[in-house]
């Protein structure tokens, strides 16, 4: 079964400091998708990253990176200089190959960041 | 294009009574799913339309949940005789293929007193 695990329920820092959430999946497919996720209060899930499992690139985007790590099935999520905007609940998924073509995401339980000034 | 739209943003009903939720898919996207959020957690996958076909349905959709997508538009997801347990955000998502990313409305959060 897929299962995506997010064991840091809740991180606090500081402004301007760097953090990772870490995300740890498990799948029988050899073709997949992980995704990141980030759900402000307002409640909207707003998409942050897709990277297929052929693709073991870290990607970079302003101040957020993925590093994903076939061999220890992992796809952590680091901020670098994090800024007060930054706090919301984030998700990682894993898509499910359902039938009929579903893009099924399985989630994890999620890790709620708080970005102190 | 607005994005995914769901009505209503909020409701609170009696245990027992029938809501309906609607999700307006953004125009292009012919993937829409339903998913379930309950507190503290991460959503879970509820159903599955591709144009108006129902394809897929999970088993946390039991019989008292309906949802349909009459000519591939927009949505509506029914909950009859609720319970206090259907006390949930319901999120609506929409994709166009099925590699593409999924992009999600805000949901609507139902509290069933």
């Amino acid at each position: 079964a897929q299962k995506v695990t997010q064991a840091q329920t809740e991180i606090s820092v500081v402004e301007k400091e760097d953090v990772t959430l870490d995300c740890v999946y498990e799948t029988r497919d050899t073709t997949y998708y992980l995704f990141w996720y980030k759900q402000p209060p307002s409640g909207e899930l707003v998409f942050l990253i897709r990277r297929n499992s052929f693709d073991e690139q870290n990607e970079i985007s302003g101040r957020y990176s993925w590093n994903f790590q076939k061999s220890t099935s992992s796809f952590n999520f680091t901020i670098t200089a994090s800024q007060v905007v930054d706090s919301a609940v984030y998700f990682c998924a894993l898509s499910e190959a359902g039938i009929q073509g579903a893009q099924k995401l399985v989630f994890g339980q999620g890790t709620r960041l708080t970005i102190n000034p | 294009d607005t994005g995914v739209s769901q009505n209503p943003r909020h409701k609170i009903t009696k245990r027992g009574q029938n809501v309906t939720f609607r999700c307006d898919p953004i125009s292009e996207h012919n993937r829409l799913y339903w998913y379930r959020q309950t507190l503290g957690q991460g959503p879970e996958f509820l159903t599955y339309f591709q144009n108006e076909a129902q394809l897929e349905k999970s088993r946390l959709l039991s019989d008292r949940f309906s949802a349909e997508r009459p000519k591939g538009s927009f949505s509506t997801l029914e909950i009859q005789r609720t319970e206090q347990g259907d006390s949930a955000m319901y999120l609506c998502a929409s994709s166009f293929g099925r590699t593409t990313e999924a992009f999600f409305g805000q949901g609507t959060r139902l509290t069933v007193v």
